[in-house]
């Protein structure tokens, strides 16, 4: 079956700038989970959805990031008025309960 | 709070020898769960191998085991036979286990690149 997708795969754009990245999870996967990955870094969690429960928003380093998840489909992560340390690889897990978490490509994010 | 300790520098080892990548861990949480995940030069993170904090045995999947010590809260991945494609960078991560079939996020260490030499 399809794994977790994400796009786009890359994203320039200008400082200031909102921007809006999208995450298909596996399906039936209740989990899902927002990581940054800065260049030559470890994963830093940000957001995770667990079916309907209110998500955990813990790692969001700013209120100019917020994300959405309907259901058990689709998450969109939004980063407004972006900022040069915005720039990073997003990317976006999956999992069913208890189970290892399988990850997207990736979205590279440059901001100028 | 969770915390994943990986200090090793870039790591070398020679095709079909074995090598044991480092992790510490420093946890309050009663239950967890420790992963190691491979992320090649096209940036997908694989993962490799789990170990539960309650497993009585340590955790072995094809090449890869665990070697977990509990008290000393260390969780050291060991490849055998490396390959060339084993040249990648290695993650350690883990997370709190609140209840059976629970889910939680992932605490990830910085990171060791290993080179595997033809």
């Amino acid at each position: 079956g399809a794994g977790v997708s994400q796009s786009p795969s890359n994203k320039v754009t200008e400082k200031g700038k909102d921007v809006e990245l999208r995450c298909d999870p596996i399906s039936g996967h209740t989990a899902l989970y927002w990581y940054r990955q800065r260049l030559g870094q470890g994963l830093e969690f940000l957001i995770y959805f667990q079916g309907n429960s209110a998500p955990d928003k813990s790692g969001l380093p700013s209120d100019r990031f917020s994300a959405e998840r309907t259901g058990e489909s689709v998450s969109t992560l939004t980063i407004q008025r972006t900022q040069q340390e915005d720039s990073a690889v997003y990317l976006c897990a999956s999992s069913p309960p208890a189970n290892e978490q399988f990850f997207g490509p990736g979205t590279r994010l440059t901001v100028l | 709070a969770q915390k994943i300790t990986q200090t090793q520098p870039g790591m070398f080892v020679q095709e079909k020898e074995a090598v044991t990548l480092d992790c510490t861990y420093d946890t309050s949480d009663p239950s967890y769960g420790l992963f190691w995940y491979k992320q090649p030069s096209s940036g997908e993170m694989i993962f490799l191998i789990y170990q539960g904090s309650y497993d009585q045995q340590n955790a072995t999947e094809g090449r890869y085991s665990l070697n977990f010590q509990k008290a000393r809260k260390s969780a050291n991945l060991v490849i055998s036979a490396s390959q060339l494609g084993d040249s990648a960078m290695y993650f350690c991560a883990m997370r709190e286990i609140i209840r059976t079939g629970a889910n939680s996020k992932l605490t990830f260490g910085k990171g060791i690149t290993l080179s595997v030499r033809p």
